[in-house]
């Protein structure tokens, strides 16, 4: 079975601060995304990776993929309030996604 | 463009009381769907997968299943519900083609007494 493991599973950073979340998984794979998670809410996609070297950008976010590794990364730019969220992972394999055990994101002012 | 719907949004049942938890699709055709559970604080598990009408995957043995009666229509159901099946239900789909970004619904919260 495919394993997928994030860490850190919790961060708290202050504002302005920059900051990387990993994934790791355990076979290879070609496709990686990444969601956000609001408390209490549902999953939003955030990136989406399919190749290796892939990388996005999304405002202060952004995501990269080395499947030679088998990692990817989410790194966090000058962080702001609005980033607190939980931030999962999940790779592709068949007709399943496996889900990293996310990351619990708090920016403190 | 595609939207997802699940219902209800919250659910308060008791102990050994029967389930049914509905999604639907709209805006694409013969999509795969998804169901997971989210346990309170805690990641994704998935439950059920299904490729087309019919066609059902379990992946975790419990007393929950599964049916799609229809192409965009996805069902979970229970005849007797476990304390331990609270927790927020998430149905998903996706395209099923070249690559397989799953979107999600708003989910439903269910809380067995």
């Amino acid at each position: 079975e495919l394993k997928v493991e994030q860490n850190p599973l919790f961060l708290s950073m202050q504002e302005g601060k920059n900051y990387t979340i990993y994934c790791n998984y355990s076979t290879t794979s070609d496709r990686l995304y990444w969601y956000r998670q609001d408390p209490g809410k549902s999953l939003e996609s955030l990136f989406v990776l399919l190749s290796n070297g892939a990388v996005k950008q999304e405002g202060r976010l952004m995501a990269s993929l080395d499947t030679k590794a088998r990692l990817s990364t989410l790194h966090i730019t000058a962080a702001v309030h609005d980033l607190s969220a939980t931030y999962f992972c999940a790779v592709e394999g068949g007709n399943q996604f496996y889900f990293g055990t996310g990351t619990s994101l708090t920016v403190i002012p | 463009s595609q939207t997802i719907h699940q219902w209800p949004a919250t659910l308060v049942q008791p102990v050994g009381s029967p389930l049914s938890l509905e999604c639907t699709v709209e805006g694409t055709s013969n999509p795969n769907l998804y169901w997971y559970r989210q346990a309170a604080g805690r990641g994704l598990q998935l439950l059920f997968y299904s490729v087309g009408i019919g066609q059902i995957s379990s992946e975790v043995p419990q007393n929950l299943s599964a049916s799609r009666p229809q192409d965009r229509q996805f069902i979970l159901s229970s005849k007797k519900l476990l304390l331990s099946d609270s927790g927020f239900y998430l149905c998903a789909w996706s395209e099923g083609s070249s690559y397989n970004e799953q979107f999600f619904g708003p989910g439903t919260r269910l809380t067995v007494l």
